[in-house]
């Protein structure tokens, strides 16, 4: 795939496991995001980063904790979360802050 | 502040048939608007954007919307359906400074 890749594809934990998503983009774009998507809810925005600095927290819990080490790679490492948590995470890049979003495929993740 | 309402939550057309999805915005500012498509198990794609050019915004697969500023709208259009065309579709919008507001989707189906 080229664009922006999410990886794993799907994941299943249990409350104490302790994983993590891996969002690449391939398109020299300077920020990133993390959204999360819920069934019957509107996209939520999570974290966002411009220049691998942390712009913006949408209130998110303290169990999800976003990490960008360079302009190219995002991670989100989850620990002791909950079966609500279960939803389809997006990944983002843009050109900057101002331009439209390209989007991954998306992580489907299921708490048990 | 900003919001977005997409007036219908499902549509359905028959193939050949012309597509109709509404969207009506809020925003303090001058406004960017965008339609994403998203097919099931997959991530947003970008179908076409408005950034104070041209009203009406032409977009891929033959889809297009026209930006309504009295009206508020942003009504996305396609002369004649596509079995392809079924999906989920998000009106965007964005803040002066690049934050984006999701509609809570529209889902298109297409029957032969």
């Amino acid at each position: 795939e080229t664009g922006v890749t999410q990886t794993p594809r799907h994941l299943v934990m249990g409350m104490t496991n302790k994983k993590s998503l891996k969002c690449e983009q391939h398109l020299g774009h300077n920020a990133m995001y993390w959204y999360k998507q819920s069934a019957k809810k509107p996209l939520e925005l999570m974290f966002v980063y411009s220049l691998e600095e942390r712009v913006e927290n949408n209130s998110v819990p303290s169990r999800f904790s976003p990490e960008c080490p360079n302009s190219s790679h995002l991670f989100l490492h989850l620990h002791t979360l909950q079966p609500e948590d279960s939803a389809l995470y997006l990944c983002a890049s843009s050109g900057s802050s101002y331009n439209e979003q390209f989007f991954g495929p998306g992580t489907r993740l299921t708490v048990l | 502040a900003q919001s977005v309402t997409q007036l219908d939550s499902h549509v359905s057309v028959s193939e050949g048939t012309p597509v109709l999805l509404r969207c009506n915005y809020s925003s303090s500012y001058s406004p960017s608007l965008f339609w994403y498509v998203q097919h099931p198990n997959k991530g947003l794609q970008l179908l076409l954007k408005y950034t104070s050019a041209a009203t009406l915004v032409k977009g891929i697969n033959g889809f297009e919307a026209e930006f309504k500023k009295s009206e508020t709208s942003f009504h996305l259009t396609k002369p004649s359906a596509h079995m392809s065309d079924a999906a989920e579709y998000f009106c965007v919008v964005s803040t002066s400074y690049g934050k984006l507001t999701f509609g809570q989707g529209t889902i298109l189906t297409v029957h032969p």
